[in-house]
């Protein structure tokens, strides 16, 4: 199973968005409505942002949004802030067997 | 408040074995299946093994099928996972993580703990 293709870089400054985009295959991605997204910031241990595609934990705030279309899942950061600043990392689930793809991984940068 | 800690990462030589702990508290361990995920230095994050709620069953990784076993003692509260045959590509931090009751995604992780092979 290869891993989900992520950009590997996006920036934006302090209030814009971003999105971050995450490809994968139809047995993954596209099979399920399973994608979930990390940040972890440097020598942290993962956060789940969003699950089952556009789903919010409590205390994530409403400016992360996720969707999916096809084979391609997205995250979008609205009104950028310095704290999210992180990397980001999407992770579909893939049948019992692989269970779990993550993505390759998307350094954001806050300018 | 839900909380997992790793233990037992090292230093040892390609070929030989360790095995992580990962113990856990503030929920019903033993109604949950739960995974460790690994991230090489500088690298993404893998899925490497999960286990049911009642150990009857667990997948691997292609990576480390074969090498690495996971089991849990729910009367301990704690996750292990058994690594023999450690080769340099298994050089990384290690985390356990819960997973969603009923659900796919991964809602609690532990900090991780650095496992090094290296000669």
């Amino acid at each position: 199973q290869s891993a989900l293709t992520q950009p590997r870089s996006v920036s934006g400054s302090p209030g814009q968005s971003v999105t971050i985009s995450c490809t994968g295959t139809s047995s993954d991605v596209g099979g399920y409505h399973y994608v979930s997204w990390y940040q972890q910031h440097p020598g942290k241990a993962p956060k789940l942002m969003i699950y089952d595609v556009s789903r919010r934990p409590s205390g994530v705030p409403d400016r992360f949004s996720g969707s999916k279309s096809g084979n391609t899942a997205s995250l979008t950061i609205s009104g950028l802030q310095a704290e999210d600043e992180a990397d980001y990392y999407c992770c579909s689930y893939a049948g019992s067997y692989t269970h779990y793809v993550f993505g390759t991984g998307t350094k954001v940068t806050v300018l | 408040q839900v909380q997992l800690v790793e233990s037992g990462g090292d230093v040892v030589q390609p070929g030989r074995s360790l095995r992580l702990s990962c113990a856990a508290s503030g929920f019903t361990f033993s109604s949950y299946a739960m995974h460790w995920v690994r991230q090489a230095p500088g690298e993404g994050l893998e899925w490497v093994a999960v286990i049911s709620y009642d150990a009857s069953n667990k997948y691997y990784a292609d990576s480390v099928k074969g090498r690495f076993t996971i089991s849990r003692d729910n009367s301990e509260n704690t996750l292990y996972l058994q690594m023999n045959s450690l080769r340099g590509e298994d050089t990384a931090v290690y985390y356990c993580a819960r997973d969603s009751y009923g659900e796919y995604f991964l809602d609690y992780w532990g900090q991780g703990t650095l496992v090094t092979a290296s000669s």
